[in-house]
């Protein structure tokens, strides 16, 4: 195992195109996270899944993103109508999700830009 | 919500020095977590404590979990230049079940 992928690994578009990622979690892995990242700051989380369940989709998140787990293995995040201010890496994360096993293992990230 | 801050912002430290950011929270956390992400790379992660006053121990880097488990610290000893890079602490909020991540201390180090 490679540990979690993500591609593309960069993405420049154009303001009002739609846009999507795609993560590869550790294949046992059961909870799957996304988060954005912009420069100088942490981790912000998306939304995060448990299998194919989405759990919860953080309120800061307009309805342009979308994210989507089929079959409970790769995601997909998909941003419609992108503006310049969704420039960011996006950060896709895996982990067991059992108790005592819930440490995040990231994959490389989606650096966007929108210009 | 849940909410981990994270100080310094930003330390800048001569080869050799010490080094310690700390994370507090207002709420008692069940558990935390530290991660490392060098320039220009992803979150690494580093360890996990849930017990209260909790030390554990990775060569030269030193976690510790308040006895309140309201606080955490990680402490570096004689910095090398590999420990360049931005340390963050998070959370798993009990309930929702999310990773939640403080806004991270950015260590320099002047060789």
């Amino acid at each position: 195992d490679t540990g979690v992928s993500q591609d593309p690994r960069h993405k420049i578009t154009k303001r009002g195109q739609n846009v999507t990622f795609r993560c590869d979690p550790i294949s046992e892995h059961n909870r799957l996270y996304w988060y954005r990242q912009t420069l100088g700051q942490g981790p912000e989380f998306l939304t995060y899944f448990q299998n194919e369940a989405q759990l919860e989709k953080s309120r800061l998140l307009s309805d342009r993103f979308s994210a989507e787990r089929p079959k409970g293995s790769f995601s997909t995040l998909e941003i419609q109508r992108t503006e310049q201010g969704d420039s960011a890496m996006y950060l896709c994360a895996s982990s067991l999700g059992l108790t005592g096993r819930t440490e995040a293992f990231f994959g490389q990230g989606t650096r966007l830009t929108v210009v | 919500g849940q909410q981990v801050m994270q100080i310094p912002q930003y330390q800048h430290v001569q080869e050799g020095e010490d080094f310690t950011t700390y994370c507090n929270s207002s709420t008692t956390l069940s558990n935390i977590q530290w991660y490392k992400q060098r320039p220009g790379g992803h979150p690494v992660f580093l360890i996990q404590l849930v017990k209260s006053g909790e030390v554990k121990k990775q060569k030269r880097l030193t976690f510790q979990f308040g006895e309140a488990k309201k606080n955490s610290s990680l402490h570096i000893t004689a910095t090398q230049t590999t420990d360049v890079g931005t340390y963050f602490c998070a959370v798993l909020v009990q309930g929702a079940q999310k990773l939640v991540f403080g806004q991270g201390t950015r260590l320099t180090i002047n060789p």
